[in-house]
């Protein structure tokens, strides 16, 4: 089955970089399938943070564009997540995902999560 | 950017009884492409709606969505102690793809 399992550093320190990698198995990542980050503060909703296709694809929420990068390793069939210039306010559990795609309507629901990983940013 | 906003905040409910929850978007969501999650305190969300009214795999036919354009729903036909939760909707029909803020379903 798919399993999708987040892992990085859990502390962050302000204006440094926040970098998490997103293992997947029971699934390529070249297969049709978008492959995506999600943010939840604490306390709070989720937040859509960008998407990657195995191509290179990229599509990024316009408020943290100008600060992220997403990226993919085929040969690992891993994809990973960097965020630079953070602060207090960018502490959220992370959730990798998968956008998965559906042949009966052409749509890509996320339909696979990660368990998530809290990231603190603190000095 | 579409903008979601889910009602109401809060449903208070016991196990037994129907809820209804809503979620409209500020501009027509393209195809339909409209998701409902559950999400319990400390795990992931799960995908329980695709495509506005579709259930994913797996989910009890309790659950059932509806609507198309700017005005979807969710409901729970009869809750189940383990349906108490918080329920997001969103929109994947254009980039970016935008969550509601919730609507949080309590005994």
């Amino acid at each position: 089955q798919v399993q999708l399992q987040e892992s990085g550093p859990g502390l962050v320190k302000p204006s440094g970089t926040l970098s998490l990698t997103c293992a997947v198995s029971g699934v390529s990542i070249t297969s049709t399938n978008w492959w995506s980050w999600v943010r939840q503060s604490p306390g709070k909703g989720l937040e859509w943070i960008g998407e990657i296709f195995h191509n290179g694809r990229v599509n990024y929420t316009p408020s943290l564009k100008s600060r992220v990068t997403l990226s993919i390793d085929k040969s690992k069939n891993q994809f990973s997540l960097r965020l630079n210039s953070v602060t207090a306010a960018d502490t959220a559990v992370y959730f990798c995902a998968r956008e998965g795609y559906y042949y009966d309507s052409g749509g890509y629901p996320i339909d696979h999560w990660g368990q998530g990983t809290l990231v603190t940013v603190s000095s | 950017d579409i903008v979601l906003t889910q009602s109401p905040g809060t449903l208070s409910l016991s196990p037994g009884e129907r809820a209804t929850l809503s979620c409209r978007a500020s501009q027509s969501v393209s195809d339909n492409y409209l998701a409902w999650y559950q999400q319990k305190p400390g795990q992931a969300p799960r995908l329980l709606i695709r495509d506005a009214s579709s259930r994913a795999t797996a989910i009890p036919d309790r659950f059932s969505g509806s609507g198309s354009g700017t005005d979807f729903t969710l409901t729970i036909s009869r809750l189940e102690p383990e349906d108490f939760a918080v329920y997001y909707c969103q929109q994947y029909g254009s980039s970016p793809r935008t969550f509601g803020q919730g609507t949080k379903v309590e005994i």
